[in-house]
């Protein structure tokens, strides 16, 4: 069975500019999470997705945005782009969010963007 | 939220088992521990979590302090392919966490041959 997929895998853009970053989640998973990772850092909650609809928002600017399709596969749009949005972009889903008991995040390969 | 101290890094010898540290003194009641690890150019993935008593698994154990302040991953025999970072994560049960996982800066684990 195929994992979380995300694309494209790396990605150049200048301060400004405008990204969109795709995932796809394992077959069967509703839920979509994305997380930033600076280099060097541990990776940071921005968004969560169920069902098309937010479930959870981490502490990121509006210039971040995402969302979920009926297919569950789900973008991330970041706006005017600053050097400091230069990260990997991980994408992560599971089968339910936070049902009771435990429920394993599954984590894609990530994007890498670099900002000029 | 609760927070997690673990060390920077750590070494082991090939083949030889491996005991990493987390402390979370202020872990509530409901808590649960987990643990993930990111290999090199890889996404995170899971390695094993608990509430109260020690876990197994084909990938490692997890002890678990009686207070709970603290817990152990055990990798009880290293392979290079377990050079890693390894993150101590703490969450919450129910619909309430999401699926929100707060990382720390974790443990990189340096495995020599």
């Amino acid at each position: 069975d195929a994992g979380v997929t995300q694309s494209p895998t790396h990605l150049i853009k200048t301060r400004g500019q405008q990204v969109t970053l795709r995932c796809s989640p394992i077959s069967g998973h509703k839920s979509v999470s994305w997380y930033q990772q600076v280099l060097g850092q541990g990776p940071q909650f921005i968004f969560q997705y169920y069902e098309k609809e937010e479930r959870g928002r981490g502490n990121f600017p509006d210039r971040f945005s995402a969302r979920q399709f009926p297919n569950y596969s789900s973008e991330l749009n970041v706006n005017a782009l600053l050097l400091g949005d230069s990260a990997l972009y991980l994408c992560a889903s599971s089968l339910v969010p936070g049902t009771s008991g435990y429920n394993e995040q599954f984590f894609g390969p990530g994007t890498r963007l670099t900002v000029l | 939220d609760a927070k997690t101290t673990q060390p920077n890094s750590m070494e082991s010898n090939e083949e030889e088992p491996v005991h990493l540290p987390c402390n979370h003194s202020t872990i509530s009641g409901t808590d649960y521990i987990h643990w993930y690890r990111q290999l090199p150019s890889q996404g995170p993935e899971y390695v094993i979590h608990g509430l109260t008593s020690n876990v197994n698994n084909r990938m490692a154990s997890l002890a678990i302090a009686e207070d709970r302040k603290s817990s152990t991953l055990i990798l009880h025999r290293a392979t290079l392919r377990d050079a890693a970072v390894y993150y101590c994560i703490l969450r919450l049960p129910g619909d309430n966490a999401g699926n929100m996982l707060t990382f720390g800066g974790g443990t990189r684990l340096m495995v020599k041959p």
